[in-house]
């Protein structure tokens, strides 16, 4: 059965650096999304991104984030200049064409910023 | 705005008992789905089931069942003869179908335990 992945499982930064989390949506899917849950806490949606540009953000989605699906299969979200409180869990989600309901998630990246 | 209320933080149960999750949401869209995620402490999203707010009928997914009480805007998760794999963080989660690109929103979330 087909699955999202994402890589690394698991990355350690040190604060101002910049990050880039990877994702490979499932192939025939045209709609990806970032989410984040920082420990403890709720799920919340970062972007949306379908046919090459962003669809829709969140007020999370400020101008340290950015994605990029640089080819026909990765799907990254690129965090500028990290902060303490980007440590979160990361997750990609797809869902299939038209919007069918349900989204595919990965298994998430862990960050931690020092 | 959409909002997803969980009022129970923590949950427990003793196996093979039944336990029901409560979910509200609040939104003035008529069309979108309604979904119970749970996640592990391996922290993998996976989606246990799903309803359409147009369908009258409760969905069921072997023990898994809701109560979608559609005009009092209620979703609750039953869990039907529990298993200790059943322990995990449930979340409750909306999506609007109608005008946006379905981003889910999602409630804070019940841990529930079970207990042998």
């Amino acid at each position: 059965e087909p699955e999202v992945t994402q890589t690394p499982s698991h990355q350690v930064t040190q604060m101002g650096q910049e990050v880039i989390l990877r994702c490979v949506p499932i192939s025939n899917h045209l709609y990806f999304y970032w989410y984040r849950q920082i420990l403890g806490q709720k799920v919340e949606f970062l972007v949306s991104f379908y046919n090459n540009e962003i669809s829709e953000k969140s007020e999370i989605f400020d101008d340290q984030f950015s994605v990029e699906r640089p080819d026909g299969s990765n799907f990254t979200l690129k965090i500028r200049s990290t902060k303490l409180e980007d440590s979160a869990m990361y997750f990609c989600a797809s869902i299939p064409p038209g919007l069918a309901g349900e989204q595919f998630f990965g298994p998430g990246t862990r960050l931690t910023v020092l | 705005a959409q909002t997803v209320t969980q009022s129970q933080p923590e949950m427990s149960v003793q196996e093979a008992e039944t336990v029901t999750l409560s979910c509200t949401y609040d939104t003035s869209e008529s069309n979108y789905y309604l979904f119970w995620y749970k996640q592990p402490p391996s922290r993998q999203m996976i989606l246990v089931i799903r309803q359409e707010a147009y369908k009258q009928q409760n969905a069921t997914e072997n023990r898994f069942s809701v109560n979608f009480q559609k005009a009092a805007k209620s979703f609750s998760l039953k869990i039907s003869d529990s298993q200790l794999g059943d322990t995990a963080m449930y979340f409750c989660a909306f999506m609007n179908i109608g005008g946006s690109q379905g981003n889910l929103i999602f409630g804070k979330g019940t841990k529930l335990s079970v207990k042998p």
